[in-house]
């Protein structure tokens, strides 16, 4: 099993583009999340889908858009990328708790930097 | 909504000393701590987590503790190694949460052989 999966692994975007940060997991979660990671700071949540086709906002989700394709994949997008959003990005899974919480797993992060 | 607070934000100890990190948090609603280990270029992983109803968990070199009074919990490593050298995150959730852990803002904890 790979886990989670994220493509790319590096990215440099001007002011004013976009793209999109694709995750996939292949251990049969419910819950898909999108993190961003910057210095001193922790990592901060965007998104969050607690199943396909439901997405609920995190703490810092302006500037982005996600779509939960299917069970396996959740993507995050960048519509007009800021030099604000440079950081890295992290797609986590876990699996629905019903009387309690599970470990979220990591996918090894988006390293975007915005020009 | 929670917040985490975490300190030191660095840390160095001699190989085999012990390690100890510390978290507050602020939504006494709060029922799951977990803590996670991220190494260089990879993404965190969970090491420990404990609940609110345990005061103390072990697992071989590394323990949590928890004070639902004081609303704190601290990660102790004993017999430090060089691989244990990394970031170390904690991170609260409250009862409802929906999943949504808040993280600390890390410690970069280096072991000095």
């Amino acid at each position: 099993n790979a886990g989670v999966t994220q493509t790319p692994k590096f990215q440099v975007l001007k002011t004013g583009q976009s793209m999109t940060l694709q995750c996939a997991q292949d251990m049969n979660h419910n819950s898909m999340y999108w993190y961003r990671q910057d210095p001193g700071m922790g990592l901060r949540l965007i998104y969050y889908s607690a199943s396909e086709g439901t997405t609920d906002k995190g703490e810092v989700p302006n500037g982005y858009n996600v779509s939960r394709l299917n069970k396996r994949e959740f993507s995050l997008r960048l519509e007009s990328a800021a030099p604000s959003q440079t950081s890295v990005y992290f797609c986590a899974s876990s699996e629905a708790g019903t009387s309690g919480y599970n470990e979220q797993f990591f996918g090894p992060g988006t390293r975007l930097t915005v020009l | 909504g929670e917040n985490v607070e975490q300190h030191p934000s660095t840390l160095s100890v001699q190989e085999g000393d012990s390690a100890v990190i510390k978290c507050t948090y602020s939504d006494s609603a709060s029922n799951y701590f977990p803590w996670y280990k991220q190494e260089l270029g990879k993404g965190p992983q969970l090491i420990i987590d404990i609940r609110s109803n345990v005061g103390e968990k072990k697992d071989q070199r590394i323990a949590v503790t928890l004070n639902k009074t004081a609303k704190h919990f601290s990660l102790h490593i004993t017999e430090t190694q060089p691989e244990d050298s990394a970031v170390y995150f904690c991170a609260a959730i409250p009862e409802g949460g929906n999943e949504k852990l808040t993280f600390g803002t890390g410690t970069r904890l280096t072991i000095i052989p």
